[in-house]
Parts: structure tokens; C-alpha cells; sequence
């Protein structure tokens, strides 16, 4: 069965950072990029970041440079997320998806981890 | 970066209605537009891929038409199953991969 698992839920101080964790299971981990996107509670949908299975090249959102940094394991067919220097604004739940050039979107995506900031 | 816009942000609608939703963009996408449909507490489904074709599994009472920076995503004959929030979504001028704000279509 082709499905992303993610992380279960953060609870984070300010200023504190958050890793949240992606495995791919059932496919073939570096055929896809896999992107990660946000949504705060009753926001829309931001991207936040991509990284390439295969090489580990990452891109980021302008905005999110410098706090945000993500990572792979490929003997694991995991990637991760690291968001540092948290605030109340980073509370969301973020999503681990899959892009699939041959639809030109995201097919595939995790069930959503929910970060929650508060002191 | 592109800037995606949607209309209207919300719509009543009734089972068995046809609903249209709107996106446009700030520049040129050609066809690189996606239209997603997300439910509350769960992750967004692909619906429309390259702005007409209809992703595998995906009823045919939706399409999408559209090219250059206007957009549209159309029910025909709406079903309980269809009230949710749509996004559209470019993969024109990447990254960033910018959504638009969304689309609510609840119950009259």
C-alpha cells in the first residue's frame, strides 16, 4: 500500500523547535520530491519546503529561511522536518506530500502532524 | 512569485446543484494548475491535475477547464460527499508551489 505515515503530535514552547518525521512506504523512496505544507487552524494551505530523496538538495519558502530544514534517511525512506525558533504563528498542522511530475501535483500526502506552540 | 486568487471564498449550495469555482493567477500558468478538495481534520485529495484532467479514482460529476491565468473547477450534480474546501494550486513557476486561499461549499 503506497502511503506517507507521519509523526504523531508537538506540543512546543516558544522558541523551542519541532522535528517532524515522514515514511514513505511502497513505492520506491527517490522517485518522488517530497514537499511539506502547512496549515494553521482555519487557515489555507502554505508550502513550505521540498527535498529531493535521491540527493538530499532541499528549497525552501523565502519566509521560512533560516529556521526550517529538512532532511532524509533513505535506509529508512523517512524525511524530516526541523522548524526552529518557534512561535505561536508556527501552530499548524503540517503535511508531508508526495509530487508527481507525471500529474504536475501533490497525489500523495500524510495524514497531517499537529504542531501547537504555547507557553 | 505567482499569486493565486480564488472566487468566491464561500457558497451555499444544494445536493444536485452544479457549483463553479473560480482561480486565477498573477501571471501566466498555461495549464500547470491542480485543484484539490480538503474535508475538516483530514489532508487535501487531488482532484484535477494540468487544469482539465480528472486524477485517477475522482468522480467524472467534476472538471476543470482553463488556461493562461483563469481557472475553473465545476461540479455538476453535487453530492452530500462534495461539501468541503477546495484549493486550487500552481506548479508553473516553481517554488514556490503557491495555493489559492480556498473555497468553502456548504449546505443551504
Amino acid at each position: 500500500q503506497v502511503q506517507l505515515v507521519q509523526s504523531g503530535p508537538e506540543v512546543k514552547k516558544p522558541g523551542a523547535s519541532v522535528n517532524v518525521s515522514c515514511k514513505a512506504s511502497g513505492y520506491t523512496f527517490i522517485t518522488y520530491y517530497i514537499h511539506w505544507v502547512r496549515q494553521a487552524p482555519g487557515q489555507g494551505l502554505e508550502w513550505m519546503g521540498m527535498i529531493n530523496p535521491h540527493g538530499g538538495s532541499t528549497s525552501y519558502a523565502q519566509r521560512l529561511r533560516g529556521r526550517v530544514t529538512m532532511t532524509r534517511d533513505t535506509s529508512t525512506s523517512s524525511v524530516y522536518l526541523e522548524l526552529s525558533s518557534l512561535t505561536s504563528d508556527d501552530t499548524a498542522v503540517y503535511y508531508c506530500a508526495t509530487y508527481n511530475a507525471a500529474v504536475i501535483g501533490f497525489d500523495m500526502w500524510g495524514q497531517g502532524t499537529m504542531v501547537t506552540v504555547s507557553s | 512569485d505567482i499569486q493565486m486568487t480564488q472566487s468566491p471564498s464561500s457558497l451555499s449550495a444544494s445536493v444536485g446543484d452544479r457549483v463553479t469555482i473560480t482561480c486565477r493567477a498573477s501571471q501566466t500558468i498555461a495549464h500547470y494548475l491542480n485543484w484539490y478538495q480538503q474535508k475538516p481534520g483530514k489532508a487535501p485529495k487531488l482532484l484535477i491535475y494540468a487544469a482539465s484532467s480528472l486524477q485517477s479514482g475522482v468522480p467524472s460529476r467534476f472538471s476543470g477547464s482553463g488556461s493562461g491565468t483563469d481557472f475553473t473547477l465545476t461540479i455538476n450534480s453535487l453530492q452530500p460527499e462534495d461539501f468541503a474546501t477546495y484549493y486550487c494550486q500552481q506548479s508553473y513557476s516553481t517554488p514556490p508551489f503557491t495555493f489559492g486561499p480556498g473555497t468553502t461549499v456548504d449546505v443551504k
